[in-house]
């Protein structure tokens, strides 16, 4: 089984801060790798897929980068709606979640 | 606009089979490209991917569950199921239909999630 690891776990930030997220994958998973924010009680947006590409309608604040084993997340200019909990995906072989990174206000 | 929606019951007496179904409106549930899914989300924690279907009957499912977990498709009704049995207490969690747009390309719709409880 591939397991993916997210750090930090939580992550306390400002608005208008620049916020990254890493996700690695206990081995190579090519590019096969999506990014999705989940606020409470809703279910998890997409955000990114496939590394870099993002999601129709999401705001370009948001980018993905990596490559085999080590991905991040990146939010440019943090927003009062982005705070929320950002999973990672792999989908190289079945599929395994990161355990969330929870974005908190500072 | 494709919507998905889980429906069954929120309550389970452990050692029973868990059965839900999502009914799929606003797409094609018969279309090659996309990957019928269920996902769980234990409280408080993150997400497990339980297995999904496509193609009109091949599954996936995760080897963690795999000899609990059957997933079947009935495109007359536009909906997919799910059968997970022997549940106990581990199984409560807020369970997910989802849709896999394509290989390569995430979950892409999601229902809005149901609990399920499974009691002693």
């Amino acid at each position: 089984d591939i397991q993916m690891t997210q750090s930090p776990s939580t992550l306390s930030a400002s608005v208008g801060d620049r916020v990254t997220i890493t996700c690695r994958a206990s081995q190579s998973i090519n590019s096969w790798l999506a990014w999705y924010q989940q606020i409470p009680g809703k279910a998890p947006k997409l955000l990114i897929y496939k590394t870099s590409s993002l999601e129709t309608g999401v705001p370009s604040r948001f980018s993905g980068s990596g490559s085999g084993t080590e991905f991040t997340l990146t939010i440019s200019s943090l927003q009062p709606d982005d705070f929320a909990t950002y999973y990672c995906q792999q989908y190289n072989s079945y599929w395994t979640f990161g355990q969330g990174t929870k974005v908190e206000i500072k | 606009q494709v919507q998905l929606q889980e429906s069954g019951p929120g309550l389970v007496q452990s050692s029973q089979t868990l059965s839900l179904t999502c009914t799929v409106s606003g797409g094609s549930i018969s279309s090659s490209d996309h990957y019928w899914s269920w996902i769980r989300q234990h409280p408080v924690k993150g997400l497990e991917w339980i297995g999904y279907i496509y193609n009109s009957g091949n599954t996936f499912y995760n080897p963690s569950l795999l000899s609990r977990v059957t997933i079947s498709v009935d495109t007359s009704k536009s909906q997919f199921s799910l059968k997970l049995s022997s549940v106990t207490a581990a199984d409560t969690a807020v369970y997910y239909c989802a849709r896999g747009r394509g290989y390569g390309y995430g979950i892409d719709y999601w229902g809005q999630g149901t609990l399920v409880t499974v009691s002693s």
